[in-house]
Parts: C-alpha cells; structure tokens; sequence
C-alpha cells in the first residue's frame, strides 16, 4: 500500500462550481500536510498548508481527519485558472516525507 | 527573487551514457531534496540532504545514481549508465524548513 494515495481524477468541472477530494495516508504518526498546486509541465509550488482545526485561503479549503487518516482540498466558485494538479504531501517525520500523486482539476468555461 | 536553479533545463542522450544534473538551492536554505516526476509513477523522493549530509536515499536506484552536495551552493545527481525507463523530469527543491518547498524547473531527460 502506497504511503499517500490520491484519487487522480481527472475533475472536470464548470466555472463556479464547488470542487473537493481527498488524499489518505496510511502512518497515524505522521505530523505534517500540505496541499501543493503543479500546472502542466511546471514545478509544484505550496498551495496551503494543512492545520488540524481545518484552515481557509480565499476559495480554498484545507481539512484533516486524524481519525480517518485524510486531508482534503476544496475549491469554491471555481475559476478556469484553477485548473491544475494538486498534490498532497505527509511528513512523517525529520526524515521521511511523501507526495501523492495528485488530482487533475480542469474547469471549463 | 531568490529561486532554485537546476541545469541542464532538457538532456536528451542515448543509453549507456553519464548524465549529471545540478542544482543551486536557494541561498540559506539547508535542506535539499531530489525528485523524478513520471506519469506513472508520479512525484518521488530520491534522496535529500541537510547542511550537506545525506539524510535518505532510499529511493534512488543505488547501482547507477549517486547523489552529492561538493557544497552549499551545488547539489548534483549522477546516472551512470543511464537507461530507457530513467526518462524523466527531475526536480531539485530547497527549503529551511519542512513548511515549505521550493522547487525548481526540472531537467527533462529522455534516454533513447
């Protein structure tokens, strides 16, 4: 079993529609997550952080479930510049790191 | 603006060749990491370094990459011989902190 999985979509969605999935881990110790954005042949940048008691950025919404081991990302009134991979990341700890291997978002006009 | 920068930006060689990619982390940053990005198997982990020591490298191939930081400034990855399946991008990040990577361009290899 793959330490972070993603369900890699794609998400095909209108403008303005509300956008949301998941990414699991499999290690309860992990301590750390994050939601990275990767536009078509770029590098990944920092989207957000990923708080416990869940944590906003404009449209973007960052929840964690210990409980259930997952973090999720949702996207509010999408635009078309939202259309991207995103990429969760899980650090375990100083040593030990891992990237899933992202969802494809695509908004259409 | 500070930004990691990685050379060559696209390497296309034939099988059996030496490949070696560098990387420039961002100046202070003293953690560096290693990627490869393929569409199959998506973003993983080769190794990566603090202050220069390697610190896991468990997911790099070790009987034909090698990786190395000669110092603060240069972090190298090596393939010797390369083969077909390396074809990849592979992507340098730096950060001070496990709060935030940052990347840099990635190099494009195809291995013919």
């Amino acid at each position: 079993r793959k330490e972070v999985e993603q369900d890699p979509g794609p998400f095909n969605v209108p403008e303005g529609a509300t956008v949301a999935f998941n990414c699991t881990y499999s290690n309860s110790a992990s301590q750390s997550f994050f939601w990275y954005r990767q536009d078509c042949r770029k590098e990944p940048k920092l989207l957000m952080s990923v708080y416990s008691s869940g944590n906003e950025d404009g449209r973007f919404t960052a929840q964690l479930n210990r409980a259930s081991q997952y973090i999720s990302l949702l996207i509010r009134d999408s635009k078309l510049s939202d259309s991207a991979t995103y990429l969760c990341v899980v650090i375990l700890n100083d040593y030990k790191l891992s990237f899933g291997a992202g969802t494809t978002v695509t908004v259409r006009a | 603006d500070a930004r990691v920068t990685q050379t060559p930006r696209h390497k296309v060689t034939e099988m059996g060749q030496e490949v070696t990619m560098r990387c420039q982390p961002i100046l202070g940053h003293n953690t560096v990491f290693w990627y490869r990005q393929t569409m199959m198997q998506g973003l993983e982990l080769l190794a990566y370094f603090r202050n220069r020591a390697p610190l896991d490298d468990s997911g790099m191939p070790k009987d034909r990459f090698s990786a190395e930081m000669p110092d603060a400034t240069l972090a190298t990855l090596k393939i010797q011989p390369s083969e077909p399946r390396d074809s990849a991008v592979y992507f340098c990040a730096s950060t001070r902190t496990h709060n935030e990577q940052f990347f840099g361009p990635g190099t494009r290899l195809t291995v013919l």
